[in-house]
């Protein structure tokens, strides 16, 4: 069965904190995504890559930073956290496959709280 | 640059009525897949149908079907005879380019 994993459901993080989110998959997977998702505003895409080592700034890349050293890790890092980065993060994957691109699969969420 | 709108922020109607979700997108490829997912109230994200740009055939599964017109970058979504579970959040989505970009949702209400 696909699985994509985040590594925490709830996070309070510290103002000023660095903070790591992490997003295995294990479906060998070429493309990883992060989202942030607040209400009315749907699913905004942060970073994005498409290979190992190789990352994307999606359309909300300021004040995240962005690590996948392995085909299957993708990691989101919040360099100095704070309060307005408050909100639901969302991991996904999706695969180049013989009939194109496949949907993305997601992870369950991260609820992250910045104090 | 790639963009996906859906205008409509909230619809309500009441069981039974066909309710149909609006999708806009823009894009400068040629090649690119639209999606539909559904967020329910428990949260998770539920894939509903993808298409390619080179198959305009719409297409219907149960109540659910999709007009997708590359003439005016549509790609709209229509529930048949609504029921109470439909209620959810629901998404458009665009790829290309390894991007994949949402829509920021249409909330849909179904009263019973």
């Amino acid at each position: 069965d696909v699985k994509v994993t985040q590594s925490s459901r709830y996070l309070v993080k510290r103002t000023g904190e660095k903070v790591f989110l992490e997003c295995v998959q294990d479906m060998d997977h070429e493309n990883m995504f992060w989202y942030r998702q607040d209400p009315g505003l749907g699913l905004r895409l942060i970073y994005f890559s498409y290979d190992v080592k190789m990352k994307e700034k999606g359309d909300i890349p300021e004040g995240y930073s962005v690590s996948r050293e392995k085909k299957e890790r993708f990691s989101l890092i919040l360099e100095s956290a704070s309060t307005n980065q408050t909100s639901m993060y969302l991991c996904a994957s999706s695969f180049p496959g013989q009939g194109g691109n496949t949907e993305a699969f997601f992870g369950q969420g991260t609820r992250l709280t910045v104090v | 640059a790639q963009k996906v709108t859906q205008a409509q922020t909230e619809i309500s109607v009441v069981e039974k009525e066909d309710v149909t979700l609006d999708c806009v997108y823009e894009t400068r490829d040629t090649t690119y897949y639209l999606f539909w997912y559904k967020q329910p109230p428990s949260g998770e994200l539920v894939f509903l149908i993808r298409r390619n740009s080179f198959d305009e055939q719409n297409e219907i599964s149960g109540r659910y079907s999709w007009n997708f017109q590359k003439s005016t970058s549509s790609f709209n979504f229509t529930i048949t005879a609504s029921q109470v579970v439909d209620s959810a959040v629901y998404f458009c989505a665009l790829f290309n380019d390894y991007k994949l970009s949402f829509g920021a949702g249409t909330t849909v209400t179904v009263r019973a």
